[in-house]
């Protein structure tokens, strides 16, 4: 059974804090993605991943980095929380282009 | 500007009925489209996808159907079921950089009983 594992279902942070959200999956999977779900606005990528230390932009990366120092975990870094970060994070992997992408449980955050 | 539109953000459909959920999207390098179904607190999951080289796609209660020329696809549920309640994801993703998916805003749909 495949499997995207987020390691945190609920987070509340601090503004200002440096925070780490970190996704593992099982299935040998190319490429891996981070987006975040707000109301009216669907999900929308901030980074992706096509390769171990290769990353790309999504469409709003400003205030993230990620990490992918090895092919099945890719972490996404928020350098400075702020209360506009609020969101719930959703992480996804997949073999590559045109197929089904396979996501976490998400993560909640607030940041206060 | 958002590549890929779900113009009605919810739907009500009586338990039987047909549910039809709509998408249209902007970018023609697109080629291959995805329905996903999101349940409160879980992440999505994959329904089932189109390659820009059909018209129409089918997988037990599901059909998804391709306009290509209208830049459109349409989700057709039948019979709905109250289970079938969630928030629906149209993604596409193709001949752009990389392997990027790109998601419209989700229509909620609620079956009532």
């Amino acid at each position: 059974d495949v499997k995207v594992t987020q390691s945190s279902r609920y987070l509340v942070k601090r503004t200002g804090e440096k925070v780490f959200l970190e996704c593992v999956q099982d299935m040998d999977h190319e490429n891996m993605f981070w987006y975040r779900q707000d109301p009216g606005l669907g999900l929308r990528l901030i980074y992706f991943s096509y390769d171990v230390k290769m990353k790309e932009k999504g469409d709003i990366p400003e205030g993230y980095s990620v990490s992918r120092e090895k092919k099945e975990r890719f972490s996404l870094i928020l350098e400075s929380a702020s209360t506009n970060q609020t969101s719930m994070y959703l992480c996804a992997s997949n073999w590559g282009l045109n197929t089904e992408a396979f996501f976490g449980q998400g993560t909640r955050l607030t940041v206060v | 500007d958002q590549q890929v539109k779900q113009n009605s953000p919810s739907l009500s459909v009586q338990e039987g009925r047909i549910s039809i959920l709509n998408c249209d999207y902007t970018n023609s390098m697109f080629d291959y489209f995805l329905w996903y179904k999101k349940y409160p607190a879980e992440g999505p999951t994959f329904l089932i996808s189109i390659s820009s080289i059909k018209d129409k796609n089918e997988d037990g209660r599901f059909t998804v159907f391709l306009n290509k020329s209208a830049k459109h696809l349409s989700l057709h549920i039948v019979p709905s079921q109250p289970g079938d309640s969630a928030v629906y994801f149209c993604a596409a993703s193709g001949r752009t950089s990389y392997d990027k998916v790109i998601f419209g805003p989700g229509t909620s749909l609620s079956v009532i009983p």
